[in-house]
């Protein structure tokens, strides 16, 4: 069964400062997706960014970076120059085929950006 | 558009009693899904929906039905309400299997 595990239940950042939140994974599968979900205290789920592991290059959205080590099932997101708009819980989550099955999410880690 | 939307926001339920959560998308999206998010969780799927008349179990769809009649709408049901589904109830819907699922603000249930 496929796993998602995110080993920081909180982090902390000042703002302008850069933060990476940690998640690794477990499958099987040479083919999948990878993403980082957003859900501020407004509880809306937003997707910040996604990988398809069939690419070596790593994801980018403006501040958001990732990190994937296929190898090692690693998928980190780095936020830089972190905005007190960030503050939030992100989820890391794991698709695998046939794609209509479900998102596997990982526990969370609570993001806090102080000024 | 509107997106994802769900009522209602909140509801407070009894043991046994039953409800129905609504959900409707406006984007024309062919694949819906419920998930339940329970404290310090990530979500988990209780049903999907690949296109109107046909649904299948998620991870989690035990006292739970679900139907889809229309493209739009993908109602939640819950008979006799247990205490053990007191959850933040996602709804999410996405443009064929390998689409961005967007997600609905969410209900708060609490079963007392």
């Amino acid at each position: 069964a496929q796993t998602v595990t995110q080993s920081q239940p909180e982090m902390s950042v000042q703002e302008a400062e850069t933060v990476t939140l940690s998640c690794t994974y477990d499958t099987s599968e040479s083919n999948y997706y990878l993403f980082w979900y957003k859900q501020p205290p407004s509880r809306q789920m937003i997707l910040v960014i996604r990988q398809e592991a069939y690419k070596q290059q790593n994801a980018t959205e403006n501040r958001f970076s990732v990190n994937f080590q296929k190898a090692a099932k690693s998928f980190s997101l780095k936020i830089s120059d972190s905005q007190l708009g960030d503050t939030a819980m992100y989820f890391c989550a794991f698709m695998k085929p046939p794609w209509s099955d479900k998102l596997i999410f990982g526990t969370g880690t609570r993001l806090q950006v102080f000024p | 558009n509107a997106g994802v939307t769900q009522t209602p926001k909140f509801r407070i339920l009894k043991i046994g009693q039953s409800m129905t959560l609504q959900c409707t998308q406006d984007m024309n999206h062919n694949y819906m899904y419920w998930y339940r998010q329970d404290p310090g969780m990530g979500l988990k799927l209780i049903y999907y929906s690949v296109g109107a008349g046909i649904t299948d179990k998620g991870e989690v769809p035990n006292g739970y039905n679900v139907s889809r009649s229309t493209t739009e709408d993908f109602p939640l049901r819950l008979e006799l309400a247990a205490p053990s589904q007191t959850s933040v109830y996602f709804c999410a819907s996405s443009y064929g299997q390998e689409g961005e699922q967007f997600f609905g603000p969410g209900t708060r249930l609490t079963v007392l």
